[in-house]
């Protein structure tokens, strides 16, 4: 079956390191997007991208960067410039125009300690 | 440009109540409208969408949803809650111009469904 796949499910690392989160779709989406979700804040976009060797500054990039080499992959890099990491991060790609939404990844709960 | 707003953070149902969730929207072309769903720590699920078909949407889990041009809104509803509707709840509104997919989300609506 398609779908996306974030992993890994819960990561911890130490204040001043960076991580990055994995993010594939195998659903030959052209769209994917990288959201941070904190509690009461909704979703909050980071970066997306509309097509291969592209990709956009969302409303909080700050501290993030994204690379897209691939047409199935969207990996996430949280730096070190980040002030406050601990967060949901979530995942999710779609068909570059259309209707038909977006389809999420289960998410990267990521505590910076 | 659009947005979406969601009257009311927290709802709470009992158990066979109604279940009315609020969406507001504001587009200045015909919009694309989505209700997805969130269980804890999980990701989003799409429970409807509106694309200017019918203007009363049926989705999954027993949901529907009716778009109201003349009042800009695209509230969610189901007849009769169960205890495992219990979630947070997102309207969403597809970008101006349809050039792309990108969706403008609102903040959210957390549900809870009493016994």
């Amino acid at each position: 079956d398609g779908g996306i796949t974030q992993s890994p499910k819960y990561l911890f690392r130490k204040e001043g390191q960076n991580v990055t989160l994995s993010c594939e779709q195998n659903l030959n989406h052209d769209a994917m997007y990288w959201y941070r979700q904190d509690p009461g804040q909704g979703l909050r976009l980071i970066y997306y991208s509309q097509i291969v060797n592209d990709f956009q500054k969302g409303d909080i990039a700050e501290g993030y960067s994204v690379s897209r080499e691939k047409k199935e992959s969207f990996p996430l890099t949280v730096t070190s410039a980040q002030k406050n990491p601990t967060a949901f991060y979530l995942c999710a790609s779609s068909a570059r125009a259309g209707a038909g939404g977006y389809t999420f990844g289960s998410g990267t709960r990521l505590t910076v300690v | 440009a659009q947005s979406v707003t969601q009257l009311g953070s927290h709802v709470s149902v009992s158990e066979g109540a109604l279940v009315l969730l609020r969406c507001n929207y504001s587009s200045s072309v015909p919009p694309y409208l989505f209700w997805y769903v969130q269980y804890p720590n999980q990701g989003l699920q799409l429970l409807l969408k509106y694309t200017s078909a019918a203007t009363l949407v049926k989705g999954i889990n027993g949901f529907e949803a009716e778009f109201k041009k003349s009042e800009t809104s695209f509230h969610l509803t189901k007849p009769s809650a169960h205890m495992s509707d219990a979630a947070e709840y997102f309207c969403a509104v597809r970008e101006d111009g349809g050039a792309t997919n990108k969706l403008i989300f609102g903040t959210g609506t957390l549900l809870a469904v009493q016994p």
